[in-house]
């Protein structure tokens, strides 16, 4: 199955800065998805990044503010803007993985963002 | 558009007792669905998950859940609950269609407690 090194694991950022999440996929991947979990809550889907295009976004998120690059098929980055206290949570990419013994969708181990 | 709904945000149950988390989807497509649980501070775990075929799925660590599509249900179930079942459990539902690459969004997730 897929393995997907993410990277920070964790960072803590002041208010009003910048932070660029990467994914790095070991297989070429058409799709990648970024998920939100706040704290004590669910994942909530940010957006889909497909190569060569715009990534689509969900209700409720703007590329402003989370602008994503997708240069190639095993790469992609997340960058959460303008940070504030309210963007505290775990950041996470997820790619589709449907091979041998693969559970359908795998995850990155997260970054956990802290911002003061 | 897919959506997942998780009935209860909280479940108390009794080691030994029957554990039973209910999850009701909405989807355009035939779903693809998922059981996932998380342990504190850890990421997510496949349980389980349905695409095609025999409606009910055996996973990891005794449990079981059955894809009931004209309830569009997909409860998860344990016979016996064990104090290690204690965690968070999402349940989460896909728009793949045969091979076309699909998003994955979860539901509001669901706080299994195992009383000794």
């Amino acid at each position: 199955s897929a393995v997907i090194s993410q990277k920070p694991s964790r960072d803590i950022c002041q208010r009003g800065t910048s932070l660029t999440i990467q994914c790095q996929v070991d297989s070429q991947v058409t799709m990648m998805f970024w998920y939100r979990q706040q704290p004590g809550q669910s994942l909530t889907l940010i957006a889909t990044a497909n190569q060569g295009s715009e990534a689509t976004y969900e209700s409720g998120f703007v590329i402003d503010k989370f602008p994503i690059s997708r240069p190639n098929l095993t790469f992609s980055t997340l960058t959460v803007s303008n940070m504030s206290p309210e963007d505290s949570s775990i950041y996470l990419c997820s790619v589709e993985d449907w091979g041998q013994g693969a559970g359908g969708y795998t995850f990155g181990s997260g970054t956990r963002l802290t911002v003061v | 558009a897919q959506s997942v709904t998780q009935l209860g945000s909280h479940v108390s149950v009794s080691e030994g007792a029957l554990v039973l988390l209910r999850c009701n989807y909405s989807s355009s497509v035939p779903p693809y669905l998922f059981w996932y649980v998380q342990y504190p501070n850890q990421g997510l775990q496949l349980l389980l998950k349905y695409t095609t075929g025999a409606t009910l799925v055996k996973g990891i660590n005794g449990f079981e859940a059955e894809f009931k599509k004209s309830e569009t249900s997909f409860h998860l179930t344990k016979p016996s609950a064990h104090m290690s079942d204690a965690a968070e459990y999402f349940c989460a539902v896909s728009d793949r269609l045969y091979n076309q690459g699909g998003k994955l969004i979860f539901g509001q997730g669901t706080e299994l407690s195992v009383k000794p």
